[in-house]
């Protein structure tokens, strides 16, 4: 079945880079994503990838994808403190609907 | 971006009774809505997703006599749990989506069943 798996933590220093890890099962999948969620809140759309494309960067945020090996990756330039939050990569399915990873939290220390 | 709200952000009820939450698309017309489920330090499990005029379908496990979901125009749906019990207790995230790129997230809803 799908599956979309992420570590579940990462610290890192203010100022530093983060990568963020992502496999999945479903190589049909159309896109794939990166969300956001802050405590208490809701999801942030933080940047998307075609399955077509290899890397896409907006900003600070680097997304690169080994299709073959079914890995996804975020990298966050300069780390803010105000980037502390929990990351979730999801992989598009059949009729829009998406199935998450676990969430990686995001630790950003002065 | 686009803008989903959710109503009410927090709620308490009694075991057994039903408590209903909205989902409104602010500023797009949503044609298909999604309902999420999310637990304490957990993922976010896709429960339902509903096209508007038509039934919703449920994910495998999801009751769908006990989770009632009604997309009654573009703009809103609306998930009501029937004879809650306390583990309903859950954030509830809807989200509304116009075509296949982006999925627009609500705030989400916490609900306790006490």
């Amino acid at each position: 079945g799908e599956d979309v798996e992420q570590s579940l933590f990462l610290s890192v220093r203010e100022g530093d880079s983060s990568v963020i890890n992502c496999t999945y099962t479903d190589s049909s999948s159309t896109y794939l994503y990166w969300y956001k969620q802050e405590p208490g809140a809701g999801l942030q759309l933080l940047t998307y990838i075609f399955s077509n494309m290899d890397m896409k960067q907006d900003q600070r945020l680097t997304v690169l994808l080994n299709k073959k090996d079914k890995h996804l990756s975020l990298r966050i330039a300069d780390t803010q403190t105000g980037d502390s939050a929990i990351y979730f990569c999801a992989e598009s399915m059949r009729g829009g609907k998406l199935i998450f990873g676990q969430g990686t939290e995001l630790s950003v220390k002065p | 971006g686009a803008v989903v709200s959710q109503h009410p952000s927090w709620v308490i009820c009694k075991s057994g009774t039903s408590v209903k939450i909205e989902c409104r698309s602010l500023d797009f017309q949503a044609t298909t809505m999604f309902w999420y489920r999310q637990f304490p330090k957990q993922s976010l499990m896709l429960m339902a997703t509903s096209n508007e005029g038509s039934k919703a379908t449920y994910e495998q496990g999801v009751e769908k006599d006990k989770f009632l979901i009604n997309h009654a125009s573009l703009t809103l749906s609306t998930l009501t749990v029937t004879s809650a019990h306390p583990e309903d207790s859950s954030f509830y995230i809807c989200s509304g989506t116009t075509g296949p790129y982006e999925q627009y997230f609500g705030p989400g809803t916490r609900l306790t069943v006490t």
